[in-house]
């Protein structure tokens, strides 16, 4: 069974940089057939996608998070990870990694348990 | 860029069919899933491809695609539904989701 656990600090200072990873198991992160997405929500708010990387590193982002978002990912670790830079309180939000199957249809399945990410001085 | 809006919020009596719908331009072209979300909780995909089931998913969820809406439903709601619901599309090589709707069960 496919498990995706996110871990991370949970606090960061304004201007610092969000570093997340995601740990999959049950299955290889190797697969041709998905990539691995990142999703978050703002306390209270809705789902906002921001970004997704294949086994072999092709990446897609959201335009508008695109100049300070990294995704990377360690194939002999069975992870990939989150970068965020220049984060301000409007970053704070419960952060999701997510299976995102990308080919013909388009969803995310499983999720992550999700991890709060606090920006605070 | 594009967006997928949703009602706020959808009331169903127990028993009842809940309709949950999702607008966007020409939505019926492209491919639409539905994820349940409970407090506290991650979100689950309860649709994909506009009408498929994931397995565990019961028989009452339904959904479809046409024009420029698509719509989650559920026949025969329980109390147990009783969650936000997000539809999600993939636009031109990004993920846009809804901004959701809380579905009362009352």
């Amino acid at each position: 069974q496919l498990q995706l656990q996110e871990s991370g600090p949970g606090l960061v200072k304004p201007s610092e940089t969000l570093s997340l990873t995601c740990t999959v198991s049950g299955d290889s992160i190797s697969s041709s057939y998905y990539y691995w997405g990142w999703i978050r929500q703002p306390p209270g708010k809705g789902l906002e996608w921001i970004g997704s990387i294949s086994y072999s590193g092709s990446t897609y982002y959201k335009p508008s998070l695109k100049s300070r978002v990294t995704i990377s990912v360690d194939t002999s670790k069975n992870q990939f990870s989150l970068k965020l830079t220049s984060v301000t309180a409007a970053d704070t939000a419960v952060y999701y990694c997510a299976r995102h199957f990308i080919t013909g249809d388009n969803w995310f399945d499983p999720w992550g348990q999700g991890t709060l990410v606090t920006v605070s001085s | 860029s594009y967006e997928l809006t949703q009602p706020p919020s959808v009331s169903v009596s127990p028993g009842q069919t809940a309709s949950i719908p999702c607008s966007g331009d020409k939505l019926g072209d492209k491919f639409a899933c539905w994820y349940q979300q409970k407090p506290g909780q991650s979100p689950v995909l309860v649709i994909y491809q506009d009408t498929k089931r994931p397995s565990g998913i019961p028989e009452r969820f339904s959904g479809s695609n046409s024009g420029n809406t698509a719509t989650l439903t559920i026949s025969g709601t329980q109390a147990m539904d009783e969650a936000h619901y997000y539809c999600q599309a993939w636009v031109t090589s990004t993920v846009v989701f809804g901004g959701g709707t809380k579905l009362t069960v009352l």
